[in-house]
């Protein structure tokens, strides 16, 4: 079974660009969340999904931050303009009940210049 | 106040050793305890869960103190394939899960 995959793996772009990540969750797994590492710096929710609903983003730093998951399948993030803070690893989990046993991507790495 | 506190390490030990270390959490309302390995450059994958009682699995033991909020995890005979960034993972009552920085820990040949 394939685990959840995440596209880009590595992304560099200028300030003010727009970048779009994406997630694919596990197979039949409803909810989806976004986790982000900036660098030296823990682990930090995002938001999370439930099937196609944004059932919680309070994690999201601010509204140059975008994401969906249409259809309830694969969600997207986009930040739009990016900003050097942004930089960073984005980490997609899905799992099919248990808020604790996460499977992750293995991340995109975002560096704005 | 960061809601979960690890000491970052580096712990480094010998192969066959004994390691142990341990996380606070700020939350007294906190409902569920992890703990997630992370290797180099690699997606945080789940080790254990951790229970109230203490629990084992193989050679890796958790324990929870709800009183003083820690959690801690001990490593037995410690092998190569071990040396890893062990995060420790809190959560509330909704799906939103905390993460401590992490700890590193070495195992040498």
């Amino acid at each position: 079974e394939a685990g959840v995959t995440q596209f880009p793996s590595h992304s560099v772009i200028e300030k003010g660009q727009t970048v779009t990540l994406r997630c694919d969750p596990i197979s039949g797994h409803d909810n989806l969340y976004w986790y982000r590492r900036v660098m030296g710096k823990e682990i930090k929710f995002l938001l999370h999904f439930v099937k196609e609903s944004k059932q919680d983003e309070s994690g999201m730093p601010n509204n140059r931050f975008l994401a969906e998951r249409t259809g309830g399948t694969y969600s997207t993030l986009k930040v739009q303009p990016a900003e050097l803070e942004d930089s960073g690893v984005y980490f997609c989990a899905s799992s099919h009940g248990s808020p604790g046993e996460l499977f992750f991507g293995e991340g995109s790495r975002l560096t704005v210049l | 106040r960061k809601e979960v506190e690890q000491d970052p390490g580096p712990f480094n030990v010998p192969e066959g050793a004994t390691v142990a270390f341990n996380c606070t959490y700020s939350n007294s309302a906190s409902q569920s305890f992890f703990w997630y390995r992370q290797d180099c450059r690699k997606e945080p994958k789940l080790l254990m869960s951790v229970y109230s009682s203490g629990n084992e699995d193989g050679r890796f033991t958790a324990q929870l103190n709800r009183a003083s909020q820690y959690i801690s995890l001990l490593i037995r005979d410690s092998k190569l394939s071990d040396s890893a960034t062990y995060l420790c993972v809190v959560n509330g009552n909704d799906y939103k899960l905390s993460f401590g920085a992490g700890t590193t820990v070495t195992v040498r040949a």
